[in-house]
């Protein structure tokens, strides 16, 4: 069955370190691929999408790129902040049923 | 655009009781899916709801149901509930076809079971 694998946190970085956070999936077809935002005591927040191979999603300094050849989703931003600190989950959807499917989330914590 | 809301914020039932958490979606959208989200772990898939029939179920149990009345707002039943239904449960809204079957996420409600 489709299924989406995080690498584990948390991840620990000094402001204005390199970001990434690696995912990777399992699918049958062509899926759509996500990632959302969890801040703590609020529910999820889409931060970007790619709907197929070779898309690049960004949104506020985050990028990530549809790689159908490794499976792969990976998040990526050149200078984190403070206010980044949150939790990240990657997720699929399947273009048939449109049910979500995320992996275990990543916690990012970023020190001034 | 007040985007997806949910009611109650967070809730506490005994094992056993019954509860009803509701779900209102994004203007526009017509489908409703729900999630339970236990503590430091992803959202699981409940089901779906589109034109007022479920439409897709992930591997709950029967205790949990669901409705979507006609103007797509939904609610979330779940009965006799277990010390393990405590999560906080989401509820996302979406277009199908549109934006890669895009899902767009309410605040949750924290639900505690004693």
């Amino acid at each position: 069955g489709n299924s989406v694998t995080q690498m584990e946190g948390p991840v620990t970085l000094s402001e204005e370190a390199f970001l990434t956070i690696n995912c990777t999936y399992t699918a049958t077809g062509y899926p759509s691929l996500f990632w959302y935002v969890q801040y703590p005591g609020e529910g999820l927040q889409l931060l970007l999408k790619a709907t197929k191979a070779d898309d690049k999603g960004s949104n506020k300094g985050f990028e990530a790129t549809y790689r159908k050849e490794t499976t792969s989703f990976h998040l990526e931003k050149g200078s984190v902040q403070v206010s980044d600190s949150a939790v990240y989950f990657c997720a699929l959807s399947d273009k048939n049923t449109g049910k979500l499917i995320f992996g275990q989330g990543t916690t990012l914590q970023v020190k001034p | 655009d007040a985007g997806v809301t949910q009611s109650p914020t967070h809730l506490i039932k005994t094992r056993g009781q019954q509860v009803t958490l509701r779900c209102s979606p994004k203007s526009g959208h017509d489908t409703v899916s729900w999630y339970q989200q236990a503590l430091g772990q992803g959202p699981q898939f409940i089901f779906q709801y589109y034109e007022e029939e479920e439409r897709q179920r992930g591997n709950f149990p029967d205790r949990f149901s669901g409705h979507q009345f006609p103007n797509y707002s939904s609610e979330l039943n779940v009965n006799a509930l277990l010390l393990g239904d405590s999560a906080l449960y989401l509820c996302a809204s979406s277009a199908p076809g549109q934006g890669g079957n895009e899902q767009f996420f309410g605040p949750g409600t924290r639900l505690t079971v004693l």
